[in-house]
This record gives C-alpha cells, structure tokens and sequence, in this order.
C-alpha cells in the first residue's frame, strides 16, 4: 500500500530561522510530488510539483527538493504569514484517475 | 483563469437527514473531478472521482454518493447521514495527468 508520511507533526520556529519539512514516500514508479500549502477552515493552496530525483522547484521562501524516498520544503528565513499546514501528496501509477495519497502534514507555526 | 466554488462553507445537520453538497468549476473544460474528506488528524482521503459526465468512481465503501450532471459540476450527497459522515470536505479539479489538482475552500459539515 502506498505511503506517505510527514515529519515533524508540528514545528514552532522563531521569525527569520529557516527549517526543513519531510516527506517519505513508499510507492513505486511515482508519477509526481506534490506539496500544498493549508491555512484554518480554507482547501489545500497548490505550491510545487515535483517528477524526478534530484529536481528542485523555488518560490520566494519555500524550496521543494526530491530524492527518490522522500521530499523536503526548505523554509529559509520564514515569516509570520508562513504559517500553515503543509501538506505532501503523491500520485502513483494506475491510480483512479490520477488520485492523490496524502501525508498528515506538518503544522508550522512562525513566531513574531 | 480557472476556478473552483464549493457550498455551503458549513452545515450542520441531524443524523438521518439528506445531505447535498455542490462543486462548481469555471474555466476549464471536461476536468477530473474530485471529492475528498478531511478529519481531525487525518490526511485527506479520496472518496469519489469522476473522468467525465454521468462517470463516477468510489475509492471507498460508505454511506454517501456522488453525480455529475454536467461537465463542471459535481455533487456529493446521502440519503441518511450518520455521526462519521462529520468532516470538512473538499471538492478539487484537474486537467489530468501527473498535473496538480486544485481545492475549492471546503463545506464544514457537522452531524448532530
């Protein structure tokens, strides 16, 4: 069965003191890496793809990275408005009409 | 540009009661259509799928139904809700393929 699980649960940072997300995935011939970003009551906000190991996707503070077991969302030099859940999603081969397998997420928090 | 609404954002009804959530999309034609549950917790869970009209898909057994009369329209409903049907439930699209989906902002329901 595929996998999908994100570490840490939660993570509390100081302003300005960058981190990183994992996602380690168990699934055969993936088809593409997805992170998301969540904030309270709203639906999931689409942030990067990823297809390959060893690509690498950027936007302002957020890098997204893959290795061929797992994923991590660099967060360098975070902001109060960073925080969010974050969520890892993965798209293996044959799924019903391209369906998505989700991590928990990991619960960020951005102190001022 | 394309975009996705979902009502209502909340809703709370008795257990037993009919249930009739919609998901409009604009924007974009013959997407894949989704409907996902999210609990407290928990990552989403892919509940129904659909490739085109009057198709549908479910990914697991339960007490609620899916429709798509049209093309960028698609329903989720019960005929007697139960106390686990409480949940938020998100609606999303997408072009197909290894491509990200996109969320509508999600229904809160809660059962009684």
């Amino acid at each position: 069965e595929d996998q999908v699980t994100q570490s840490p649960e939660a993570l509390r940072l100081q302003e300005g003191e960058s981190s990183s997300l994992n996602c380690s995935y168990t699934v055969s011939g993936l088809r593409g890496l997805f992170w998301y970003r969540q904030d309270p009551g709203k639906g999931p906000e689409f942030l990067f793809t990823l297809y390959s190991a060893g690509e690498e996707k950027e936007k302002e503070r957020l890098k997204a990275t893959l290795t061929k077991k797992e994923s991590f969302l660099h967060i360098t030099a975070p902001k109060p408005e960073d925080s969010a859940t974050y969520l890892c999603a993965v798209q293996p081969p044959g799924g019903g009409a391209d369906g998505l397998t989700f991590g928990k997420g990991t619960h960020l928090i951005i102190q001022p | 540009s394309q975009t996705i609404h979902q009502w209502p954002a909340t809703l709370v009804q008795p257990v037993g009661s009919p249930l009739s959530l919609e998901c409009t999309v604009e924007g974009t034609s013959n997407p894949n259509l989704y409907w996902y549950r999210q609990a407290a917790g928990r990552g989403l869970q892919l509940l129904f799928y659909s490739v085109g009209i009057g198709q549908i898909s479910s990914e697991v057994p339960q007490n609620l139904s899916a429709s798509r009369p049209q093309d960028r329209q698609f329903i989720l409903s019960s005929k007697k809700l139960l106390l686990s049907d409480s949940g938020f439930y998100l609606c999303a699209w997408s072009p197909g393929g290894p491509r990200p989906q996109h969320f509508g902002d999600g229904t809160r329901l809660s059962i009684l």
